[in-house]
């Protein structure tokens, strides 16, 4: 089984609508993090949100984690065409936590 | 703003041949990543190389891989005797701390097996 699941796989809004995207994940984690990636380009590291945190917020972006759940949103507020690409959820695993184990994303489409 | 950069963008092979993929991590960071995506799935880890060794690494990094920081600034890994299956984007990474901080990405190079 996969760390980091999210849902919808596909979400398509309107310019101004907002969007949200959400991950489940399977172990107990120290921090969760969701990255960006345009089509064809390398990923963008959007925020980290810790254990401990229950809500983290950057500019546009609103992140929260229930630990009790396994699971944690991104919120995208008054959304953009730029925002169109694909947002995958991350977690750290193995031993040490070494490695990051990314969900399978969701892509995102926004129509201006 | 500090980037992890890599080279080269696109690499067409032939089947049975190898590459080195090269990457540059930012500069004062330790902990160094490479990661593939095949087209239209998930980004996937292959190992994760630390203070000169290898410290984790996945069951798809077989004998075929390699990884080597040759000297202070590159980062590499070696594939030998490609297959097509192993035609897909490799993005190094690399960060301060262990996974699970924040890690920084390269724009990826288009790995093409022909």
């Amino acid at each position: 089984s996969q760390q980091g699941e999210e849902d919808p796989q596909a979400l398509s809004i309107q310019e101004g609508e907002n969007a949200t995207m959400n991950c489940s994940y399977k172990t107990s984690i120290n921090n969760l993090q969701w990255y960006r990636q345009n089509s064809g380009r390398g990923l963008v590291h959007l925020i980290l949100i810790r254990s401990n945190e229950r809500e983290k917020h950057s500019g546009r972006l609103r992140v929260t984690l229930d630990t009790s759940k396994k699971s944690s949103s991104l919120l995208i507020t008054a959304s953009r065409a730029a925002d169109t690409a694909s947002y995958f959820c991350a977690t750290a695993a193995g031993t040490g936590g070494f490695k990051t184990i990314f969900g399978a994303g969701t892509r995102l489409f926004v129509k201006a | 703003e500090p980037e992890v950069t890599q080279t080269p963008s696109h690499q067409v092979t032939q089947m049975g041949q190898e590459v080195i993929l090269r990457c540059v991590p930012i500069s004062n960071h330790l902990y160094f990543y490479w990661y593939r995506q095949i087209l239209g799935q998930k980004v996937e880890f292959l190992v994760s190389f630390y203070n000169n060794e290898i410290s984790e690494k996945s069951e798809i990094f077989d004998d075929q891989f390699s990884v080597e920081r040759p000297d202070g600034s590159n980062f590499t890994l070696k594939i030998r005797s490609t297959k097509l299956e192993d035609s897909a984007m490799y993005f190094c990474a690399s960060s301060e701390s262990r996974g699970g901080t924040e890690a920084f990405f390269g724009q990826g190079t288009r790995l093409t097996v022909v």
